[in-house]
């Protein structure tokens, strides 16, 4: 069965520090691979869309980068963190072409102090 | 337009209650639907499928509507459990986007006692 692992869970950065939150994929081979925000009472926010290796989709200017190093390996980074870059963050996968659906991680709550 | 729409809510109903959210979605070419569940600091997780022929599964009840780019959710006799955010996606299974997920902003539903 596929399983997917976002880690930390919870990270505390002073302003200006660097990023580096990792996410992988165990099961499944070329899957699609997310990394949305949601900041505290707001919905989802898609960050960034990969569909396969070195192939990353920016959906909104950020402070924010991804990359894909490996099929099922999403990493997001950023150089230096700003205040409004607090959030939980959320990797999740799925299918090319699924009729399922996609899984979430347990997600990484950032708190940027 | 956003490509996902959804009523903002909050809804605050009373146990036993039946509730309905819609919502609306911008691609026609869009080829599968889903309603997920994120509770409190937690990631979404599917609740259900949505098919073409309506589907049911205990007190939930999904409804698409292709020629209006509509999907439903109704909720019978409320559980204070049920309380949570529910999101509707859609899944553009065709073309180039390889099956990217695309999430309304969520309905958040409460049910008191």
């Amino acid at each position: 069965s596929q399983t997917i692992h976002q880690w930390p869970a919870t990270l505390v950065q002073p302003v200006g520090s660097p990023l580096s939150l990792e996410c992988t994929v165990e099961g499944t081979s070329n899957p699609n691979l997310y990394w949305y925000r949601q900041a505290a009472g707001r919905g989802l926010q898609l960050l960034f869309y990969s569909v396969g290796i070195g192939q990353i989709s920016s959906e909104v200017p950020q402070n924010l980068s991804a990359s894909r190093p490996q099929d099922r390996q999403f990493i997001l980074s950023s150089k230096k963190l700003l205040l409004s870059d607090s959030g939980f963050y959320l990797c999740a996968w799925s299918a090319h072409h699924s009729t399922v659906g996609g899984t979430f991680g347990s997600g990484t709550r950032l708190t940027v102090v | 337009r956003k490509e996902v729409e959804q009523d903002p809510g909050p809804f605050n109903v009373p146990e036993g209650a039946t509730v309905a959210f819609n919502c609306t979605y911008s691609n026609s070419a869009s080829q599968s639907f889903f309603w997920y569940r994120q509770d409190c600091r937690k990631e979404p997780k599917l609740l259900m499928s949505v098919y073409s022929s309506g589907n049911e599964d205990g007190r939930f009840t999904a409804q698409l509507n292709r020629a209006s780019q509509y999907i439903s959710l109704l909720i019978r006799d409320s559980k204070l459990s049920d309380s949570a955010t529910y999101l509707c996606v859609v899944n553009d299974a065709g073309g180039t986007s390889y099956g990217k997920l695309t999430f309304g902003q969520g309905t958040i539903l409460t049910v008191h006692p």
